[in-house]
């Protein structure tokens, strides 16, 4: 059974950096690119970042170049998102996902809760 | 980088069909046959419905289908369920920028 498992969400003052990372079980990771989708309370989703299955490529939405990057490791079956200079506009929900195809996404962790808030 | 639109509301009668629409441009929606569908119950995490425009994932009722024509997909929904009830989330590759998602439509069974 696929499971993505988000952590490492929380409060964070405006200016302030958080780590997320995503468990990975069930299948090969290292054969898919991965993705970390968020959503803000109430609002629909905002695709954030991906990384091909060897870390050798990596994309942005452009509202968090050079705050945000995405890792992964895949001896550890894992997926990073190190967020830097956050911003209130940044509090959303994140979740990791897998990518399916081209632009879909076949599987969601739970996700993690990101409050940037003085 | 815009979203997709999408109606924020739709609703049907249990058994009835019900459409709902995500127009983008010739640099999304109209460009590629890239089309995804997403089903989120609240509190949950999105599920896929449907991909490359009309294409279901295993365990997927055939209730649900895609179509696309020129900048607009759409997702039917046919022979409504309450569990149907939920909000319907369009998604389609952009070029560089890989993924631009629909601003959702919650989707009310009567």
């Amino acid at each position: 059974e696929v499971q993505l498992v988000e952590s490492g969400g929380g409060l964070v003052q405006p200016g302030g950096s958080l780590r997320l990372s995503c468990a990975a079980s069930g299948f090969t990771f290292s054969s898919y690119w991965m993705s970390w989708v968020r959503q803000a309370p109430g609002k629909g989703l905002e695709w954030v970042a991906n990384i091909k299955q060897d870390g050798g490529e990596k994309y942005y939405v452009d509202s968090v170049k050079g705050r945000f990057t995405i890792s992964r490791d895949n001896a550890k079956i894992s997926l990073y998102l190190q967020m830097n200079s956050l911003r209130a506009e940044d509090t959303a929900v994140y979740y990791c996902a897998r990518d399916w195809r081209v632009a879909g996404f076949d599987y969601w962790g739970q996700g993690t809760l990101v409050t940037v808030s003085s | 980088q815009s979203a997709l639109t999408q109606p924020p509301s739709a609703s049907g009668s249990p058994g009835q069909s019900v459409t709902i629409s995500c127009t983008g441009t010739s640099s999304d929606v109209g460009g590629y046959n890239y089309v995804s569908w997403y089903q989120q119950h609240p509190g949950k995490a999105p599920k896929l419905m449907i991909y490359e425009v009309s294409k279901r994932p295993s365990g997927v009722p055939d209730r649900f289908s895609g179509s696309k024509s020129g900048n607009t997909a759409s997702l039917t929904v046919s022979g409504l369920q309450a569990e149907d009830e939920a909000d319907y989330y369009c998604s389609s590759y952009a070029g560089s920028i890989p993924v631009v998602f629909g601003g959702g439509t919650k989707l009310t069974v009567l």
